[in-house]
């Protein structure tokens, strides 16, 4: 019953630094999404996939990039992160329909 | 203009009070809506589908208004287990991005 799973679930990176962000669903679903939430901000998406090697820029895509390069895994790369991009993000997956979530990832960069 | 659009709140309540949230979209090609529940600092997990014909579940009825482009959550006997945030989600089509509403906060009160 795995679902949505995100890796990490927290991190603190300097200004600068590089990560990256594993969202994984054993869901068989096509469509991933990566979105970020800011304190009064709601849901804002960075970018999606509608199939494995496929992806789109979403409202906030820069600063960002991204990989589907196998269905069940959408990455999100931070090349040099900044502080503007503290922030929660949280990995969606879906078929047709509903949306599942990952718990979320908690970034804070300093 | 944004695509899905909230009254954020905060709307305060006593426990037991009937409640209900309007949602506006932009995009009339949208096919698909739905509510999901956010509770603080959690992941946002669907609370019910919006069907055109309108739905109940339990305490819990969606309304959708085509004509006028909005859908309603109508909340019955409020509790103080349904205090979180509420969003709204209407889809362009398979194969769009998922667009969500920025939330509006439920606080149900003793």
């Amino acid at each position: 019953n795995a679902g949505v799973t995100q890796t990490p679930k927290f991190r603190v990176l300097k200004t600068g630094q590089s990560m990256t962000l594993l969202c994984a669903q054993d869901m068989n679903h096509e469509y991933m999404y990566w979105y970020r939430q800011d304190p009064g901000m709601g849901l804002r998406l960075i970018h999606y996939s509608v199939g494995e090697g496929t992806t789109a820029k979403g409202e906030v895509p820069d600063g960002y990039n991204v990989s589907r390069l196998k269905k069940q895994n959408f990455l999100l790369g931070l090349e040099s992160a900044a502080p503007s991009q503290t922030s929660v993000y949280f990995c969606a997956s879906r078929r047709t329909g509903v949306a599942f979530f990952g718990q979320g990832t908690r970034l804070t960069v300093v | 203009r944004k695509e899905v659009e909230q009254d954020p709140g905060p709307f305060n309540v006593p426990e037991g009070a009937t409640v209900a949230f309007n949602c506006t979209y932009s995009n009339s090609a949208s096919q698909s809506f739905f509510w999901y529940r956010q509770d603080c600092r959690k992941e946002p997990k669907l609370l019910m589908s919006v069907y055109s014909s309108g739905n109940e579940d339990g305490r819990f009825t969606a309304q959708l208004n085509r004509a006028s482009q909005y859908i309603s959550l109508l909340i019955r006997d409020s509790k103080l287990s349904d205090s979180a945030t509420y969003l709204c989600v209407a889809n362009p089509g398979e194969g769009q991005n998922f667009v969500f509403g920025p939330g509006t906060r439920l606080s149900v009160l003793p």
